[in-house]
């Protein structure tokens, strides 16, 4: 069965340095997601891409984060400098376009900022 | 300002039951929701959707309800199995924009 792949699946970092996440969404899937999840708390929207263009990131802090998805099949999410407050699981989607709507997630990337 | 609410943390359910688990929207152009279940260290996994032109969808042991006039939808899950014990995830998208917004979720613990 088809699924996304997520990198790495945990990341500890100190604040102030880079980190990178790395999905691969199932092939075909035309739209990608990155959200957030804070424990306790639901999984909160960061990006929503179509191909390659960014359809919403109206939730991302571009002060410190970007994404791309440069070839419109895999995508990147990078924080720098990382806080505190950026632990969380970053979580991946991917859907069909023009289909139920269905979201697919990967297992997610947990990072811990110290 | 939370558009899609999940107002009970926590459920605990005898094996064999039904487990009601219920969600409230305030935004009334969204009109399609799903329903996702999250075990620890893992994504989110799809279970049941339903559009807005419905008032009901069946898969096997879990039926999802939607009331568009009270904002409010619930899913049921018969019987309830020990394995369902997870955390139970709404969201709500509007029209064709796929951009969902989910709930703050329902821990589920079904006892055996």
């Amino acid at each position: 069965e088809a699924e996304v792949a997520q990198s790495p699946r945990y990341k500890i970092t100190e604040k102030s340095q880079a980190v990178a996440f790395w999905c691969d969404p199932i092939s075909g899937h035309a739209t990608l997601y990155w959200y957030r999840q804070i424990l306790g708390q639901g999984p909160e929207l960061l990006v929503q891409f179509q191909d390659e263009s960014v359809v919403d990131d109206s939730q991302l802090p571009k002060d410190r984060f970007s994404a791309e998805r440069l070839k419109g099949v895999d995508s990147t999410l990078k924080i720098q400098p990382a806080e505190l407050g950026d632990s969380a699981m970053y979580l991946c989607a991917s859907s069909l376009v023009e289909s139920t709507g269905e979201l697919f997630f990967g297992e997610g990337s947990r990072l811990t900022v110290l | 300002d939370q558009q899609v609410k999940q107002n009970s943390p926590s459920l605990s359910v005898q094996e064999g039951r039904i487990s009601i688990l219920n969600c409230d929207y305030t935004n009334s152009m969204f009109d399609y929701f799903l329903w996702y279940k999250k075990y620890p260290a893992e994504g989110p996994t799809f279970l049941i959707s339903i559009s807005s032109i419905k008032d009901k969808n069946e898969d096997g042991r879990f039926t999802v309800f939607l009331n568009k006039s009270a904002k409010h939808l619930s899913l049921h899950i018969v019987p309830s199995q020990p394995g369902d014990s997870a955390v139970y995830f709404c969201a709500a998208s509007g029209s064709g924009t796929y951009k969902y917004i989910f709930g703050t979720g329902t821990r589920l613990k079904v006892l055996a």
